[in-house]
């Protein structure tokens, strides 16, 4: 099994839908999340870390659920501009050893 | 800041043939990763350094591959011969140090892609 398992896509939406992604750990000692945006050739970017409570950034939601290991994120009223892959990422942290793992990605491709 | 630099941007070589490539972090931030893309496998992590030193190289493909890092503000990744199949994106990032969590939030350079004919 992958350590950080996502749905490869892609997704395509009407501009102004609501989409949501689902990622999922095996590892129940991961301790950090964080949604990674990446565009076609371009490096990744950080979109928004993933805190245990749910986060929001505008029209970006976040979620954590450790019980079943998975973490979510909502993208409202899509815009072109959001077409990219979205990557999650899981840190482990031993004490000595920090270890971030990244999903292969979902692809969206919002259109008119 | 600059950001992560990374060098060459492309680099197109032949097989056997020896490559480096090269990534200064910014300023500051502790920890230093190699990360490999491809369409099939994703972005995978190589190798990681804090402070310098490597702490996690169980990503290493083979013994073809190598990574140091000198100082603080330079590192290294090194295949040695290179083969078609070393064909990727490979990324650098860095992290500032973020006490009980280690490494946090990654600042990637814009990639090497590298093409081993």
């Amino acid at each position: 099994r992958k350590e950080v398992e996502q749905d490869p896509g892609p997704f395509n939406v009407p501009e102004g839908a609501t989409v949501a992604f689902n990622c999922t750990y095996s590892n129940s000692a991961s301790q950090s999340f964080f949604w990674y945006r990446q565009d076609c050739r371009k490096e990744p970017k950080l979109l928004m870390s993933v805190y245990s409570s749910g986060n929001e950034d505008g029209r970006f939601t976040a979620q954590l659920n450790r019980a079943s290991q998975y973490i979510s994120l909502l993208i409202r009223d899509s815009k072109l501009s959001d077409s990219a892959t979205y990557l999650c990422v899981v840190n482990i942290y031993t004490g000595t050893a920090s270890k971030l793992t990244f999903g292969t990605g979902t692809r969206l491709q919002v259109t008119l | 800041d600059a950001g992560v630099i990374q060098s060459p941007r492309h680099e197109v070589t032949e097989m056997g043939q020896e490559v480096t490539l090269r990534c200064k972090p910014i300023s500051g931030h502790d920890y230093l990763f190699w990360y490999r893309q491809t369409m099939m496998r994703g972005l995978e992590l190589l190798i990681y350094f804090n402070n310098n030193v490597p702490i996690d190289d169980s990503g290493m493909p083979e013994d073809r591959f190598s990574a140091k890092m000198p100082n603080a503000s330079f590192s290294t990744l090194k295949i040695q011969p290179s083969e078609p199949r070393d064909s990727a994106v490979y990324f650098c990032a860095s992290s500032p140090g973020q006490g009980v969590s280690g490494a946090n939030v990654l600042t990637f350079g814009a990639g090497s892609r590298l093409t081993v004919l």
